[in-house]
């Protein structure tokens, strides 16, 4: 089935751009989904479809998505936003559609 | 409003069973597809299984298939886990999400309940 990677942890100064990625092969041709979740929480969608954001979401997350690698942004990074970072595809041609990357735990220093 | 909450969670020996019951509300049940997500203590995501609005489609993670069973209500706006054979790695924070559109986004997501498998 299909493989998520990404890197366990970011730290990132507050007001410093955060980058977190997510491999996977030709993930490019795959739309990505990323889900911040905080401790204690469920998961919230912050970015869909390699670069929408829902409402109430701030611009300061984006997303991109080419290759063999995609990429959550965060701008002027808040301490906030200190949570864990899910990537997330459907593979529709499998019967294991659904699969979440292994998680980024991202630390506002 | 859209709400998802769950159900059913508890302790339970290995090898026992357990349903987990998931009530939506704030949209038309019928109309979705959903899914169960699991987070065991400490660690990450895990999709657990999927259904279709109409219940036709179903798809199940290796490490549950051929224990757990999925299922839906449309007329109780109720989507269910039917837990069988538990085991220890069983042993997670059990979420229902809806599932959006083709590219199988999950918009909203449950507050989660907790099942521990333990003796």
């Amino acid at each position: 089935s299909y493989v998520l990677t990404q890197p366990p942890s970011v730290s990132v100064a507050p007001g410093q751009t955060a980058r977190i990625t997510c491999g996977g092969n030709n993930i490019g041709s795959k739309s990505v989904h990323w889900y911040q979740q905080k401790p204690g929480q469920a998961p919230v969608l912050v970015v869909y479809d390699d670069s929408d954001r829902p409402s109430g979401i701030p611009e300061r997350f984006s997303g991109s998505n080419s290759g063999n690698t995609a990429t959550l942004t965060i701008s002027r990074v808040e301490a906030g936003d200190e949570a864990d970072y899910y990537c997330q595809v459907w593979d529709s041609s499998s019967d294991h559609p659904k699969v979440f990357g292994g998680g980024t735990k991202l630390t506002v220093l | 409003e859209v709400q998802l909450v769950e159900s059913g969670g508890g302790l339970v020996q290995p090898g026992g069973s357990l349903r987990l019951s998931c009530a939506a509300s704030g949209f038309t049940f019928s109309s979705y597809e959903m899914n169960w997500v699991r987070q065991a203590p400490g660690k990450g995501l895990e999709w657990v299984s999927y259904i279709s609005s109409s219940g036709s489609t179903i798809y199940y993670a290796d490490s549950v298939k051929g224990r757990f069973t999925i299922s839906r209500d449309n007329a109780k706006n109720s989507l269910y886990l039917q837990m069988n054979s538990l085991r220890a790695e069983d042993t997670a924070v059990y979420y229902c999400a809806r599932h959006k559109g083709g590219s199988g986004l999950n918009d909203y997501w449950g507050q989660g309940t907790l099942v521990t498998v333990s003796s």
